[in-house]
């Protein structure tokens, strides 16, 4: 079974606007990565929190981490066309890591 | 340095047929895995190893096997394909266990069974 969820499936905006995308999982977790997959390739990673932050950030992107909630966002500012891809939180599951299905973003020129 | 490589990228097979996908990382890397990704489904994790001769289980093994008999090399086994096996397959490959390292993908293998 999966362990971290995405939500929502798709989304659609606008170039310029942000883009929030969110992940819930079900077990405690040491560390919950997100990844980028362009459409017809392999998944690329972004960014990495761990259990003992609450925020995290690197250039448009904000990643929070909600422990008590068991659940994570990636916020993505100031969204260009090239940012459209599928969004996939990682959670930890014993030896590997587990993936959500991803959010599928699209962002019109 | 060329990262994780897999081939072959793109194979159609027929039913009951076998073949062999395979993975080559160059970071020296001692996890690697075998994932597979169907619509709406994400990544399912097939198999996994975690050095040099071992492998093990993950959530989605049956009708498939592995065998990392190099420490660079993981390979994924399909004996007798059916076309519930039709999927893109990732291998991928981290320094370390869980989300602690970052886990390196390679560009995927289509596999269609017909």
């Amino acid at each position: 079974s999966q362990q971290g969820e995405e939500d929502p499936q798709a989304l659609s905006i606008q170039e310029g606007e942000n883009a929030t995308m969110n992940c819930s999982y079900k077990t405690s977790i040491n560390n919950l990565q997100w990844y980028r997959q362009n459409s017809g390739r392999g998944l690329v990673h972004l960014i990495l929190i761990r259990s003992n932050e609450r925020e995290k950030h690197s250039g448009r992107l904000r990643v929070t981490l909600d422990t008590s909630k068991k659940s994570s966002s990636l916020l993505i500012t100031a969204s260009r066309a090239a940012d459209t891809a599928s969004y996939f939180c990682a959670t930890d599951a014993g030896v590997a890591a587990r993936f959500g299905a991803g959010t599928r973003l699209t962002v019109k020129p | 340095n060329a990262g994780v490589t897999q081939t072959p990228k793109f194979r159609v097979l027929k039913t009951g047929q076998s073949m062999t996908l395979l993975c080559a990382q160059d970071m020296n890397h001692e996890y690697m895995y075998w994932y597979r990704q169907d619509p709406g489904m994400g990544l399912r994790l097939i198999h996994y190893s975690v050095g040099e001769g071992t492998t093990a289980k993950g959530e989605v093994p049956d009708g498939y096997n592995v065998s990392r008999l190099k420490k660079q090399n993981f390979l994924l086994g399909l004996e007798s394909a059916a076309p519930s096996q039709t999927s893109v397959y990732f291998c991928a490959s981290s320094y370390s266990t869980g989300t602690g390292n970052t886990i390196y993908f390679g560009e995927g293998s289509w596999l269609t069974v017909v």
